[in-house]
């Protein structure tokens, strides 16, 4: 099975730098998402990371540790329209993958 | 370019009533998901399709069927409403079991 944790919510400032972090137990593992999902919208994809590393995509980076069971997103310039929620979802190996999502780390940017 | 959409948008259904939740991809996606999602619960899968006529049971199956007829559409349907079954539904699509999944807009569900 496939557990998941990120926190429930975090604030930070406009301008700033933030970063979310999940960690996962899995019985298998391929790759970790990120998606972003304003309220009230879709989640929208950000990263995917199957190899360890930081993998960066303008304002927004993704860091993955296998051995750690360990990924963090880093948003840097904070701006008001970041605040959402971010959702970590993880992909086991073989096959079709049933992708298991996080609970979600709701983000309040404020000035 | 449409992408994933959703019908209907909102929907107020009493306890024991039954009805049918539309999704439709414009993206040749092979693989298409139902998941709901509640406070706190996060995004659960209830059901999915590796491509056209396949589907299959996800975290959350009880309640609800599936059907996958053509490549573009996954239906799902609520036979016999309840409470428990209010939540927010997304469909989503992706090209494979490894790629980012493509979501609609939602289905907003209450059940009376």
């Amino acid at each position: 099975g496939q557990n998941i944790d990120q926190p429930t919510e975090m604030t930070a400032t406009e301008g700033a730098i933030v970063q979310i972090n999940c960690t996962y137990q899995t019985s298998g593992f391929n790759g970790l998402f990120w998606y972003q999902q304003h309220a009230g919208e879709a989640p929208t994809f950000l990263s995917y990371n199957v190899l360890d590393g930081l993998e960066e995509k303008g304002r927004f980076s993704s860091f993955l540790s296998r051995s750690k069971g360990y990924s963090y997103l880093l948003l840097k310039e904070l701006q008001m329209k970041d605040s959402a929620s971010y959702l970590c979802a993880v992909s086991p190996p073989g096959g079709y993958q049933k992708v298991t999502f996080g609970i979600g780390t709701k983000l309040q940017v404020i000035p | 370019n449409a992408g994933v959409t959703q019908t209907p948008k909102f929907r107020v259904l009493k306890t024991g009533q039954s009805m049918t939740l539309l999704c439709a991809q414009d993206m040749n996606h092979e693989y298409m998901y139902w998941y709901r999602q509640d406070p706190g619960m996060g995004l659960r899968l209830i059901h999915y399709s590796v491509g056209e006529g396949t589907t299959a049971k996800g975290e959350v199956p009880d309640g609800y069927n599936v059907s996958r007829l053509k490549k573009q559409n996954f239906l799902l349907g609520l036979e016999s409403a309840a409470p428990s079954q209010t939540s927010v539904y997304f469909c989503a699509s992706s090209r494979g079991g490894n790629q980012p999944q493509h979501f609609g807009d939602g289905t907003r569900l209450s059940i009376l």
